[in-house]
């Protein structure tokens, strides 16, 4: 079964400092993953996402993600935290051997962005 | 500006009284997802649809939960009866599929926030 481990409830940063929010995965097959973001009483919105190709992705907001295989990691950085960052962050995951639809998230990191 | 929604946004309810929470699909996109999402949970998986046809819903309680889609434009999800434990976040997602799975990003609607007193 596939799963996604987000180890931080929280992460606290100076604005102006670099981030970076933890998600490691298990699927029993290749993955696509995902990070999404949630403002107060919103929806998820998408960040960015690994499918194929360089393990570097770079998504909205200066948000950027790298695809570790061997430590089945995509940690979400940032290097430079703004106030406005301050959001609740999603890793997400799905299986491309169990048919690539399932998507499953992990429990949430809450990103503190201090002025 | 394409976007999912969901109807209705909060809603208040003795326990034992039917619910109804319902999703607008972004137009074109075939696969629908539903989640609910507690403190304590954080986001569950209750079940997806994709061209209209259920795929797994093994997330649902199944004796009083149920999900369908009459219509591409339209995904339900009925709860009777509703429970207190039953309170909570409730969003719909869709997405575009091919035929070998979703490469693609889901999209979130507003969520329906339900309180079962």
């Amino acid at each position: 079964a596939q799963s996604v481990a987000q180890p931080e409830d929280q992460v606290n940063v100076a604005e102006g400092n670099p981030l970076t929010v933890k998600c490691t995965y298990s699927v029993s097959g290749n993955p696509y993953l995902f990070w999404y973001v949630q403002y107060p009483n919103r929806g998820l919105q998408f960040l960015l996402k690994y499918i194929t190709g360089d393990n570097l992705v770079k998504g909205s907001y200066g948000f950027e993600a790298e695809f570790n295989k061997s430590q089945t990691s995509f940690h979400l950085k940032k290097p430079s935290a703004l106030v406005s960052d301050s959001a609740l962050y999603f890793c997400a995951v799905r299986d491309i051997n169990t048919g690539g639809f399932k998507t499953i998230f992990g429990a949430g990191t809450r990103l503190f962005v201090k002025a | 500006d394409a976007r999912v929604t969901q109807t209705p946004r909060h809603k208040v309810t003795e326990m034992g009284q039917e619910v109804t929470m319902r999703c607008q699909p972004i137009l074109g996109h075939n696969t629908v997802f539903w989640y609910r999402q507690t403190m304590m949970q954080g986001l569950e998986l209750l079940a997806y649809f994709r061209n209209r046809a259920p795929l797994d819903d093994s997330g649902m309680p199944k004796d009083r939960f149920s999900a369908e889609m009459p219509d591409a434009t339209l995904a339900t999800l009925k709860i009777q009866p509703s429970e207190p434990r039953d309170s909570a976040v409730y969003f719909c997602a869709s997405g575009l599929a091919s035929g070998t799975g979703s490469t693609g990003e889901l999209f979130f609607g507003e969520g329906s926030r339900l309180t079962v007193l």
